[in-house]
């Protein structure tokens, strides 16, 4: 059964500071795996997308790169910001039953 | 902009009495999904729809169904609210292998 995690549960870094974010997943048979914000009470919204075939995707500040044989994700985030205080999750969906499986997050805070 | 949106953003009800949450997508896009998500939880895959066709997850409780009557518009009925149901309720749409998109989620709270 695929299982994503993400450590830690929660992040303080100060202003400016470039930041990795981690996901691990159990099963490499995956579709793509997808990287999302949550801001506190409301939905998610996407940030990227990775297909299993590809290794990287970048957007502004944002790199995320995927090692499937690992079953490894990391989301980079370059020159932090206090508005990018928000958790952070990541889900893959899975090759064999077709299904989305989420990680429980990490929560960050970027330090004035 | 093209978006999900999720009614209404907070919704009260009493303990056992029925109650619908409601979204609607411009995206057209012709996956639905319905998540629920406590807090400093991942969000739970409750079912989902391929254009009609519904995808029921083994550990969503009977006490959940849906509705899909059209592809902008899908329905999370709750036909009996226990304390344990009290969540953020997540739509969500996709394409096939594309990105999913959320709307604001409705937060249930059952007195």
């Amino acid at each position: 059964k695929q299982e994503v995690t993400q450590i830690p549960a929660a992040l303080s870094v100060p202003e400016g500071e470039n930041l990795v974010l981690n996901c691990s997943f159990t099963d490499s048979a995956i579709y793509n795996l997808q990287w999302f914000r949550q801001d506190p009470g409301k939905g998610l919204t996407s940030l990227l997308l990775i297909q299993s075939s590809q290794r990287e995707q970048t957007s502004g500040r944002l790199n995320a790169s995927l090692d499937k044989s690992s079953g490894r994700s990391t989301l980079y985030i370059a020159a932090s910001q206090p508005g990018d205080s928000a958790t952070y999750l990541c889900a893959v969906r899975d090759l064999r039953d077709d299904k989305i499986i989420f990680g429980k997050g990490t929560r960050l805070h970027i330090l004035p | 902009d093209a978006m999900v949106i999720q009614n209404p953003r907070y919704q009260v009800t009493q303990f056992g009495k029925p109650v619908t949450l409601s979204c609607s997508q411009t995206l057209n896009h012709n996956v639905m999904y319905w998540y629920q998500q406590k807090s400093s939880q991942a969000p739970k895959l409750l079912f989902h729809y391929y254009d009609k066709d519904f995808n029921n997850e083994a550990d969503t409780p009977d006490n959940f169904q849906s509705r899909r009557p059209n592809t902008s518009f899908c329905f999370l009925d709750i036909r009996s609210p226990g304390l344990g149901d009290a969540a953020m309720y997540l739509c969500a749409t996709s394409r096939v292998n594309q990105p999913q998109h959320f709307g604001d989620g409705t937060r249930l709270s059952i007195l």
